[in-house]
């Protein structure tokens, strides 16, 4: 079984719709991060959570909502989706210490916004 | 937070050795740089990472410049499945470790 998670791994959504991507993992990990990537281009943070009670802004946060239900799971909400947050998003692990902080990705999940 | 340069794209055949640059001249003195690739259709996943001194694991080997301005990761022999979008990242060491991807360098291995 993977040791992160995301679900849908696919979806299809209209403008205005409110949207939930959710994250979970098996890793222990105290650290989870939402990052989206463009065609072409890397991948950018949108929201990092260093514990459940600690959560942060990225670059690209405006038009999006996160919130750690537990140390196991990290959500992305769109509360209005638009055209533009067409993208795949990763969510990612990571524990302090461990090779620089490597963090672990998950498979992705590719989100439409018609 | 420091960017790194990386070319948009190599080829290398297949058996042979891939010699991937990466230009961070802001670099600080207490700054990871982190290697890590996505295969198609899969999430990025962690490479190599290094400080100062040239590193190596199963994977390939990272040799960083004496200044720490450039690095360069090293597959030792491109196979296929090595085919991939490469991202060199710098991160803070005790900081909030933020990873700023670059575009990357995607790297088509010929059979």
């Amino acid at each position: 079984d993977a040791d992160v998670t995301q679900t849908p791994r696919n979806r299809i959504t209209k403008t205005g719709k409110r949207i939930m991507l959710e994250c979970s993992q098996t890793k222990g990990h105290d650290r989870m991060y939402w990052y989206r990537q463009d065609p072409g281009l890397g991948l950018r943070l949108i929201y990092y959570s260093f514990d459940v009670k600690d959560i942060n802004k990225g670059e690209i946060s405006d038009g999006y909502s996160v919130s750690r239900q537990a140390q196991a799971k990290f959500s992305l909400s769109l509360e209005s989706a638009i055209p533009n947050q067409t993208a795949l998003y990763f969510c990612a692990t990571s524990v302090p210490g461990l090779a620089g902080n490597e963090q672990f990705f998950g498979p992705g999940t590719r989100l439409t916004v018609l | 937070d420091a960017k790194t340069t990386q070319p948009n794209s190599m080829e290398s055949n297949e058996e042979e050795p891939v010699h991937l640059p990466c230009n961070h001249s802001t670099i600080s003195g207490t700054d990871y740089i982190h290697w890590y690739r996505q295969l198609p259709s899969q999430g990025p996943e962690y490479v190599i990472h290094g400080l100062t001194s040239n590193v190596n694991n199963r994977m390939a080997s990272l040799a960083i410049a004496e200044d720490r301005k450039s690095s360069t990761l090293i597959l030792h022999r491109a196979t296929l499945r090595d085919a991939a979008v490469y991202y060199c990242i710098l991160s803070p060491r005790g900081g909030t470790y933020k990873y700023i991807f670059g575009t990357g360098t995607r790297l088509k291995v010929l059979a």
